[in-house]
Parts: C-alpha cells; sequence; structure tokens
C-alpha cells in the first residue's frame, strides 16, 4: 500500500473555475503535511503547508482531516498559471517525506 | 530565499561511466536529500544526509553513493552508470519552520539520459 494516495487526474477545468484536490495518507504517526506545485520538468515547489486548523493562502485552502487521515486543496477562481501537477507530501520525521504521485490540473481559456 | 543549486541541468553519460551530481544549498541547512523522479512512480528516496559525513540510505540506494564533506555540498555518485538509471535527479535539502514543521527544498533537477 502507498503511504500517500492521489487521485492522477487530469483535471481539466475553465477558468474561473472551482476545483479541489485530496489525497489519503496510510500513516497515524504523521506529523507535517504540504502541497507542492510541480510545472513540467521543472522542481517542485511549496505552495502551502497544511495545518489541522485549515489555511488559505489567497484563492488556495487547504484543510487536513487527522481522523479519516486525507488532506485536501481547493483552488478558487483558477487561472491559466494555475496549471501544473500538484503533489500532496506528508512528513513522518526529519528524513521520512513521502510523495504522493501528483494530480495533473489543466485550466482552460 | 532558501537556494539549492545543481550542478547540471541535463547529462548524458554512457553506460558504465562514473558519474557525479552535484548539490550546494546556502542556507546552513543540517538535512540534504536526493530522489529520483519517474513518470508513474513519483519522487523515490535515494540517500540522505542529516550531517557533515553522515548519510542513510533511503529507499532504493542500489547503485548509488554519496558524499557529504562540507554541511553545504551533498554529491550523489553512480558508480557505473546504466540505462535503468536514466532519470530526472532531485537535490533536496529541509529546515525546521517556525512553525516546528519540517520542510523541503528542492534544486532544478538533472535530467541524466545514459545511453
Amino acid at each position: 500500500r502507498k503511504e500517500v494516495e492521489q487521485d492522477p487526474g487530469p483535471f481539466n477545468v475553465p477558468e474561473g473555475a472551482t476545483v479541489a484536490f485530496n489525497c489519503t495518507y496510510s500513516n497515524s504517526a504523521s506529523q507535517s503535511f504540504f502541497w507542492y506545485r510541480q510545472d513540467c520538468r521543472k522542481e517542485p515547489k511549496l505552495l502551502m503547508s497544511v495545518y489541522s486548523s485549515g489555511n488559505e493562502d489567497g484563492r488556495f485552502t487547504a484543510q487536513l482531516n487527522r481522523a479519516s487521515q486525507y488532506i485536501s486543496l481547493l483552488i478558487r477562481d483558477s487561472k491559466l498559471s494555475d496549471s501544473a501537477t500538484y503533489l500532496c507530501v506528508v512528513n513522518i520525521a526529519f528524513n521520512k517525506f513521502y510523495f504522493g504521485s501528483g494530480t495533473k490540473l489543466n485550466v482552460k481559456p | 530565499d532558501v537556494k539549492v543549486t545543481q550542478s547540471s541541468r541535463y547529462l548524458v553519460k554512457r553506460t558504465g561511466e562514473k558519474v557525479f551530481l552535484e548539490c550546494v544549498q546556502d542556507m546552513d541547512h543540517e538535512n540534504m536529500f536526493w530522489y529520483r523522479q519517474d513518470p508513474g512512480l513519483g519522487l523515490r528516496l535515494i540517500y540522505f544526509s542529516y550531517d557533515v559525513k553522515m548519510k542513510e540510505k533511503g529507499d532504493i540506494p542500489e547503485g548509488y553513493s554519496v558524499s557529504r564533506e562540507k554541511k553545504e555540498r551533498f554529491s550523489l555518485i553512480l558508480e557505473s552508470a546504466s540505462t535503468n538509471q536514466t532519470s530526472m535527479y532531485l537535490c533536496a535539502s529541509s529546515f525546521i519552520s517556525t512553525s516546528s514543521s519540517y520542510e523541503q527544498y528542492f534544486g532544478p533537477g538533472t535530467r541524466l539520459t545514459v545511453t
């Protein structure tokens, strides 16, 4: 069983749409949670950390449900520039980061 | 801003060659990582280092070794390159953020092709 599971997509949405991605993790000892964005043939870049209370950064909202062991990312008012692959990342210890395979988002004009 | 740099963006090597991939971070981070990323397989950890001269094997260390002689530099070595080591290689460093979580930052990656 994979440590982190994501729907690979692709999610094809029009500009201005709201889109949500979910991710589940298997290790209940997981400590920290993140969403990364990865553009084609580039490195992953930290988009936002995910806190138990939920957090928002502009058009992006991240939620964590520890009881059900899932993490979500909501993108409102999608822009063409949001097209990328979104990676869910779980940190268990200082040396253990587990990555989902990524969810691909295509925002169309 | 955290800066992680890698010595090459693209590299083409022949089977059997010894290959060195260099990674440098300028933020005095203790922890550094080498991953490879392949389509459908995601990121897989090759090696991890938590201090100078200290290293731990990751999930797929076979065919690789590492060196960390200075805190800012972490090198990945392919002792005898093989075609199945054609991949995107990503270096990362991590630190404890103000929220007490370990955040990880990546270099731009090296796309290695072994022919």
